[in-house]
């Protein structure tokens, strides 16, 4: 069975970059999609993307100008990258991975079924 | 606001079947499969519905699914207390070409 662990700053100032990283330990990392999902404080989650082991990417259109996820398969890790931040970005953060499923004749990938610890990333000055 | 619409809240004392429902559009519930996620408070959120009305391994049969053109329900049977959580519906949106989460439903056991 897989586990998520992720890590990452938790304190940042308006302007810097928020770096995340999340590693897979157990089972298999190729052939799975992993994603992001935030979540601000007392609000409901938001999707920031994933990515699968050939470096397939699916962005959230609303954050795609200052996200990257980018993966190593080596290292059973996968990274989330977000300039420019502000306040609106402070939230917890989620690494997961995403179950691949077959429904209507399309595969889906956007039923994460195995989640980090979080991550409290705050934005203040 | 979401564009997945779900109740801010429900209710239900134990023992007795609840449904949380979710009412989306043709460009995400409509054209596209339902999951639900169980967020106990503090905890990341838990997979209890994919592709509609499928429960991964673990996931009690007192969790059940539905869909219905663009709503979808998530019902759950013989409430316990510690099915007090907050949960959520998401559906692939066609349009925004993204993975729309609802705005969340908080579940309290009377």
């Amino acid at each position: 069975q897989v586990q998520l662990q992720q890590w990452g700053a938790g304190l940042l100032k308006p302007s810097e970059t928020l770096s995340l990283t999340c590693a897979a330990y157990g089972g298999s990392f190729s052939g799975d999609f992993w994603g992001w999902i935030r979540q601000p404080p007392g609000k409901g989650l938001e999707w920031i993307g994933e990515i699968n082991h050939s470096g397939i990417i699916f962005y959230n259109p609303s954050l795609k100008s200052r996200v990257t996820i980018s993966i190593d398969t080596s290292k059973r890790q996968f990274s989330l990258k977000l300039t420019s931040v502000t306040a609106a970005d402070t939230a917890v953060y989620y690494c997961a991975r995403a179950l691949t499923y077959h429904y209507d004749r399309h595969d889906y990938h956007d039923a994460f079924d195995i989640w980090g610890q979080g991550t409290m990333v705050t934005v203040s000055s | 606001q979401s564009v997945l619409t779900q109740p801010p809240s429900a209710s239900g004392t134990p023992g007795q079947r609840v449904t949380v429902s979710c009412s989306g559009s043709s460009s995400n519930i409509g054209g596209n499969s339902v999951n639900w996620y169980q967020q106990l408070l503090g905890t990341a959120p838990k997979l209890l519905i994919y592709s509609n009305n499928q429960r991964p391994s673990g996931v009690p049969d007192r969790f059940s699914g539905s869909k219905s053109g663009a709503s979808a329900s998530l019902a759950i049977s013989g409430l316990q207390s510690e099915d007090e959580a907050d949960y959520y519906c998401t559906a692939w949106d066609d349009s925004l070409n993204v993975v729309m989460f609802g705005g969340g439903t908080k579940l309290t056991v009377l």
